[in-house]
């Protein structure tokens, strides 16, 4: 029982480029949430996803795009990187009954770092 | 919309120091859930504890206790008997339903805590 994996665990991107984040979670969790923390600002959410096929927007949104094409996995897309976007990435799911909220599990987290 | 306030940036203390973490939260939600996560230096992040708006019995485990106060809207935390392990990052956090129904936890800053040998 992994729990929740992140790939890869480090990058460096120049400005402009493209990057996905691959997040992976085998604890069949519903619930999955891609974060990003920054000193000082704790941890913001950039989108979420509430089950298989859905993606909706977090927080701090722009600049980045999400999928979730197998209940297992949630992806984050970097379309074109920007110095900005330096920062320690992390992916979280929960389990859910639709009546209460659960706590989240954390990946590794994946520090990225755009020049 | 909800908020969590950790006013404690950092906090030092030696070994053997009882500590205590604050948080306090704004919500409009009768029904909510309150964490506390922990990150070491190492960066994940550990779940601690998790609370729900009607349960306000004190909780202990080991040397952590919390403290929820809803008339406060505060949940705190306290490490008795303090150790270097203790060290890290700590983090308090609030669910928040959104208009689909979904949930969603909004963090607070955090409160960095150093533990000195």
């Amino acid at each position: 029982n992994a729990g929740v994996t992140q790939t890869p665990k480090f990058r460096v991107l120049k400005t402009g480029q493209s990057m996905t984040l691959l997040c992976a979670q085998d604890m069949n969790h519903e619930y999955m949430y891609w974060y990003r923390q920054d000193p000082g600002m704790g941890l913001r959410l950039i989108h979420y996803s509430v089950g298989e096929g859905t993606t909706a927007k977090g927080e701090v949104p722009d600049g980045y795009n999400v999928s979730r094409l197998k209940k297992q996995n949630f992806l984050l897309g970097l379309e074109s990187a920007a110095p900005s976007q330096t920062s320690v990435y992390f992916c979280a799911s929960s389990y859910t009954t639709g009546s209460a909220t659960y706590e989240q599990y954390f990946g590794p987290g994946t520090r990225l770092t755009v020049t | 919309a909800q908020k969590v306030t950790q006013a404690q940036t950092e906090i030092s203390v030696v070994e053997k120091e009882d500590v205590t973490l604050d948080c306090v939260y704004e919500t409009r939600d009768t029904t909510y859930y309150l964490f506390w996560y922990k990150q070491p230096p190492s960066g994940e992040l550990v779940f601690l504890i998790r609370r729900n708006s009607f349960d306000e019995q004190n909780e202990i485990s080991g040397r952590y206790s919390w403290n929820f106060q809803k008339s406060t809207s505060s949940f705190n935390f306290t490490i008795t008997a303090s150790q270097v392990v203790d060290s890290a990052v700590y983090f308090c956090a609030l669910s928040e339903l959104t208009q689909g129904g979904s949930e969603k936890l909004v963090f607070g800053k955090g409160t960095k805590l150093t533990v000195n040998p």
